[in-house]
């Protein structure tokens, strides 16, 4: 069965690092997301993505923030200087046109 | 303000137990999603409701979309150790973006 795969599953890095967070979504869905869960707390929206450009995204998708799906498979978050508060779960989802949403198994990042 | 409310956030019960779990909201939604989640894993669509009054089952979990679509349940019957985990809603209003509540924490004890 398709899935969404998420890469890595854990990623440690320092306060003021960027990092990349990497998505393969199901390759014949349309809708792109990404969700994070901080630990213990409910699954927020961070941002959608739709036909390559962001459709709608949330107070927490500050300028900090960027996706990109540089070549048709991937689709990639960034967070250009981490603060220890974007210590969480991220979670990349895709939709079918029904809104039926498929999610990685996740990446954990640590920012210290 | 939360969205969509789920209660009771933590429910612990013996196995062959019946739970009912609930999730609420004064917003009315175009679909209505429930997902299990476990621990450092990504949520898993579990059913996904629609229609105002629906009613889906899943093996021995009933899922119930209220009459205006606001407010849903979950009811498991018989519940086995292999239904532990977090159930999550997810509500969607017609713009494909979904909204989650925080979940509600099952403990099926053997």
């Amino acid at each position: 069965e398709p899935e969404v795969t998420q890469t890595p599953s854990h990623q440690v890095t320092q306060m003021g690092q960027e990092v990349i967070l990497r998505c393969v979504p199901i390759s014949n869905h349309l809708y792109f997301y990404w969700y994070r869960q901080i630990l213990g707390q409910k699954v927020e929206f961070l941002v959608s993505f739709y036909n390559n450009e962001i459709s709608e995204k949330s107070e927490i998708f500050d300028d900090q923030f960027s996706v990109e799906r540089p070549d048709g498979s991937n689709f990639t978050l960034k967070i250009r200087s981490t603060k220890l508060e974007d210590s969480a779960m991220y979670f990349c989802a895709s939709f079918r046109v029904n809104t039926e949403a498929f999610f990685g198994q996740g990446t954990r990042l640590t920012v210290v | 303000t939360q969205l969509l409310e789920q209660s009771p956030q933590f429910l612990s019960i013996q196995e062959g137990e019946n739970l009912t779990v609930y999730c609420n909201s004064s917003s009315v939604f175009s679909s209505l999603q429930w997902y299990r989640q476990e621990p450092g894993e990504g949520p898993v669509l579990l059913v996904t409701v629609v229609t105002g009054g629906e009613v889906k089952k899943l093996k021995r979990l009933t899922f119930q979309f209220g009459d205006a679509r606001k407010d849903s349940s979950l009811h498991i019957t018989a519940a086995q150790t292999g239904d532990t985990g977090l159930y999550l809603c997810a509500g969607e209003r017609g713009n494909n973006r979904l909204a989650f509540g925080k979940g509600n924490q099952v403990v099926v004890i053997p």
